[in-house]
């Protein structure tokens, strides 16, 4: 079961946007609306930032947006802030009943 | 509040079998789907396994199937992992994730939760 793929680093400056993209196929990403985002900071669980490709749990800030296209979901952290500073994981359903992650994005905050 | 707490794992040797545990807290636990999801050390998060509400469904990553059964008690609010036949690359911290509803039994395909996770060695 591959991974989806996702850029190994990304970094900005405080207050600037950055995107993580994440490219998948026609059996996940492409087909369905069940992608979601998860922050990790090192020891620590992941978090979920995204769900259904665009959707904010609460609590979660409004600088934090997802979308998608074809077979290749975004995230975007706009105004980005030190504590933005950590890895990114994308999440798709991919039939037939299973669930792929990305391969990881590093986030830094110059 | 909403809590999973994981338990069980050590170390142990190649081949052998391990039970881990989650249990969960603050949530309906058996309106609830429940995943495994683990993270080799220095490594990206890798989906393992996920059952049903009441324990009927249940379906694997290719890499654990055949080796790996989840299971749960409701009764108790925890959640299983039997890992038998072990190998090195099984090595990870496993965490156990829950998955929301809106409609008892049907799937909604994230987690909104995630406990600590437990560390699983398998030395050879």
């Amino acid at each position: 079961q591959s991974a989806l793929t996702q850029p190994a680093s990304v970094s900005g400056s405080p207050g600037q946007s950055i995107t993580i993209s994440c490219t998948g196929t026609s059996s996940d990403i492409g087909d369905y609306n069940y992608v979601s985002w998860y922050q990790q900071h090192p020891g620590k669980a992941p978090k979920l930032m995204i769900y259904e490709v665009s959707n904010r749990p609460s609590g979660v800030p409004d600088r934090f947006s997802g979308s998608k296209s074809g077979n290749t979901a975004s995230l975007t952290i706009s105004g980005l802030q030190a504590e933005d500073e950590a890895d990114y994981y994308c999440n798709s359903y991919r039939r037939p009943s299973s669930y792929v992650f990305g391969s990881a994005t590093k986030v830094t905050v110059l | 509040q909403v809590q999973l707490v994981e338990s069980g794992g050590g170390v142990v040797q190649s081949g052998r079998s391990l039970r881990i545990s989650c249990a969960g807290s603050g949530f309906p636990f058996s309106n609830h789907a429940i995943h495994w999801v683990r993270q080799a050390p220095g490594k990206g998060l890798e989906w393992v396994a996920v059952i049903s509400y009441d324990g009927i469904t249940k379906y694997y990553a290719d890499s654990v199937e055949g080796r790996f059964t989840i299971s749960r008690d409701n009764s108790k609010n925890t959640l299983y992992l039997q890992m038998n036949n072990l190998r090195a690359d099984d090595t990870a911290v496993y965490y156990c994730a829950r998955e929301p509803y809106l409609v008892v039994g049907v799937a909604t395909f994230y987690f909104d939760y995630w406990g600590q996770g437990t560390l699983v060695t398998v030395s050879s």
